[in-house]
């Protein structure tokens, strides 16, 4: 199974809003409401930011929201703070029943 | 709340295999609304799902196909524990293996603090 795919970077403004996609099959986010987003700072383990698509855990900023059409799923950031600098992961269950995670997406706060 | 310490040796030697123990505090290993994973990160591969446990009534456990042939995942009930071992290992294994909780499909909420395994002679 081929990772799901990722931009390899984004960048934005303090303030502004940024969109980091996901593209996979639908034997993956196609088929399936289990799509979850992470945020790993460097020498960090990852968070979980979004799961089963579009929902916040307890203590997520609702600036982060998420996103799913046909094959792709997005990640949604407002008001960009410096903190939000970080790389983001997604990932989908499979019809497999196995889970795939995307290449990575390093955000840049100019 | 739960936390996960993960336990076991930082360097393996190639062919041999890499033993980790991911021990659980404020849940149970056979909780009956999550799964417990195995997943790991590497600079070249970014990161990897291994695989994951649960209990559902039996236990049941799903691989990742890259490496299906040479896993095991065993929840320890006696000690609230479950375990990973990945035989044969070669250099390519190297890299930072995370235990993690997740509710099962649905993210994993809670992670090991990581552990560096180098393989190498």
């Amino acid at each position: 199974q081929s990772a799901l795919t990722q931009p390899a970077s984004v960048s934005g403004s303090p303030g502004q809003s940024i969109t980091i996609s996901c593209t996979g099959t639908s034997s993956d986010i196609g088929g399936y409401n289990f799509v979850s987003w992470y945020q790993q700072h460097p020498g960090k383990a990852p968070k979980l930011m979004i799961y089963d698509v579009s929902n916040r855990p307890s203590g997520v900023s609702n600036r982060f929201s998420g996103s799913k059409s046909g094959n792709t799923a997005s990640l949604t950031i407002s008001e960009l703070q410096a903190d939000d600098e970080a790389d983001y992961y997604c990932s989908s269950y499979t019809s497999s029943t196995t889970q795939l995670f995307g290449g990575g997406t390093k955000l840049t706060v100019l | 709340q739960v936390q996960l310490q993960q336990s076991g040796p930082g360097l393996v030697k190639p062919s041999q295999t890499l033993s980790l123990t991911c021990a659980i505090s404020g849940d149970s290993v056979s909780s009956n609304t999550v799964a417990w994973n195995w997943i790991r990160q590497s600079p070249s591969r970014g990161l990897e799902w291994l695989g994951r446990t649960y209990y559902r009534s039996t236990w049941y456990y799903d691989y990742a196909v890259s490496v299906k042939s040479r896993i095991t995942i065993n929840p320890d009930t006696s000690k609230n524990q479950f375990s990973l071992q990945l035989n044969s290992v070669t250099p390519e294994d190297t890299a930072v293996y995370y235990c993690a909780r997740e509710g099962y499909g649905s993210g994993s909420s809670e992670w090991g603090q990581g552990t560096l395994v180098t393989v190498s002679s």
